[in-house]
């Protein structure tokens, strides 16, 4: 049961122009978001978070949208550059209860931005 | 900087041999938590831990087993190594401040089964 889902295995882009990758859920539970960016053979990296009380969250040339009715966020690279080429995760958690602040993953999506 | 530190980058080890992979966090973070990462599954939590000598099972536990004894470090132990626990093994921490869930992530160990 896949909670959170990245549907795009890959995606291509030309420097300078805007990267859109998108993320979906389903556990209504899920109220905190995050970007996680990985460069082969690194851990992933912290890129950007939103809370479930915002539908925007704004930084440099990243921007995350949270649209809670579609149950959907996407991230905005603009402009792209060659060294955002990496895989993106998508993460979700619950911060209530018990959580413990436990993430639930995406598949990830491979970005390859062209010079 | 957070600064998340695992004992090796890279591991080859034969099938039935017992496995055991080191994760350091300098931040006095109260979580940590082991994921193995596999091309199209994404991050998939093992286990992870809110408290020393506290553990409680992932998503995917079978074959593995940890061990926290002091806040700074957990490790995760291969009872019986087999091929298909040849990953990648990425540990992480956070803390309980804030939100709470951000998660800082060491380098991981790639290991290979044979």
């Amino acid at each position: 049961d896949q909670q959170v889902k990245q549907n795009s295995p890959s995606l291509s882009v030309q420097e300078g122009r805007i990267s859109i990758l998108n993320c979906d859920y389903t556990n209504s539970m899920f109220d905190y978001f995050l970007w996680y960016k990985k460069y082969p053979a690194e851990g992933p990296t912290f890129l950007i978070s939103i809370s479930s009380i915002k539908d925007k969250n704004e930084d440099g040339r990243f921007t995350v949208f949270l649209n809670k009715s579609a149950k959907h966020l996407s991230l905005h690279i603009v402009p792209s550059q060659p060294g955002d080429s990496a895989v993106y995760f998508c993460a979700a958690s619950g911060t209530g209860g018990t959580s413990y602040g436990k993430l639930t993953f995406g598949q990830g999506t491979i970005l390859t931005v062209h010079p | 900087d957070v600064k998340v530190t695992q004992s090796s980058r890279y591991l080859v080890k034969r099938t039935g041999e017992k496995v055991f992979l080191e994760c350091v966090q300098d931040m006095d973070h109260e979580n940590m938590f082991w994921y193995r990462q596999d091309p199209g599954l994404g991050l998939r939590l093992i286990y992870f831990s809110y408290d020393v000598k506290m553990k409680e099972k992932g998503d995917i536990p079978e074959g593995y087993s940890v061990s926290r004894e002091k806040k700074e470090r957990f490790s995760l132990i291969l009872e019986s190594a087999s091929t298909n626990q040849t990953s990648m093994y990425l540990c992480a921490s956070s803390s309980n401040a804030g939100f709470g869930v951000t998660q800082y992530f060491g380098p991981g160990t790639r290991l290979l089964v044979l």
